[in-house]
């Protein structure tokens, strides 16, 4: 079958780093996409990888690695406005979207 | 402004009647799709359409109808709701279905309470 794991919940503190994690076993493999969810909102997309590396958008870096089913999504300088759940989603062999379940990050002063 | 549009944004109902939540947007994606959301089971997907008449089942379809009549549309249809379906539903949609490049955007949410 196919699965993505995330850890349910995370807490960070404010300015700190954190790194999200996300694993994955799918009928192949056409990208990975990070969302952000704020409680009762849509999702809003952050990120689209589909080669190895790191890609680095502002605050926010993600990264990939086909060989080994595994993506992060890095958070700096954390804000309190960062507190939302974080969605991996992986792209099957018939572009079809894997979803995580998500992960809550808590941001604390 | 680009945007998903859901109604109604909430809705509590009694199990068995029918009800409609419509779904529009204003990008000229082909692609749609409807979700389910549910505490600790992420996303799950109801209905897709590649573009107009074509639809397809997703991962939960059970319970639930959709129909593209025009590009723009893509209303679920509950015909007989049950207590299991108390969701929150997202609608989203994306330029293309056939390429992975291309993110979704969603509508703000339908919030369904069936008793």
């Amino acid at each position: 079958g196919q699965n993505i794991d995330q850890p349910t919940e995370m807490t960070a503190t404010e300015g700190a780093i954190v790194q999200i994690n996300c694993t994955y076993q799918t009928s192949g493999f056409n990208g990975l996409f990070w969302y952000q969810q704020h409680a009762g909102e849509a999702p809003t997309f952050l990120s689209y990888n589909v080669l190895d590396g790191l890609e680095e958008k502002g605050r926010f870096s993600s990264f990939l690695s086909r060989s080994k089913g595994y993506s992060y999504l890095l958070l700096k300088e954390l804000q309190m406005k960062d507190s939302a759940s974080y969605l991996c989603a992986v792209v099957d062999s018939n572009y079809q979207l894997i979803w995580g379940a998500g992960t809550k990050l808590i941001i604390k002063p | 402004e680009a945007q998903v549009t859901q109604n109604p944004r909430y809705l509590i109902t009694v199990t068995g009647k029918k009800l409609t939540v419509t779904c529009s947007q204003n990008m000229n994606h082909e692609y749609m799709s409807w979700y389910r959301q549910d505490p600790g089971l992420g996303l799950r997907q109801i209905y897709y359409s590649m573009n107009v008449e074509v639809t397809d089942k997703g991962d939960v379809p059970e319970g639930y109808k959709v129909s593209r009549k025009e590009k723009r549309n893509f209303p679920l249809i509950l015909e007989s709701p049950s207590p299991n379906q108390t969701s929150l539903y997202f609608c989203a949609s994306s330029l293309t279905g056939t390429s992975a490049a291309y993110e979704q955007y969603f509508g703000p949410g339908t919030r369904l309470t069936v008793t």
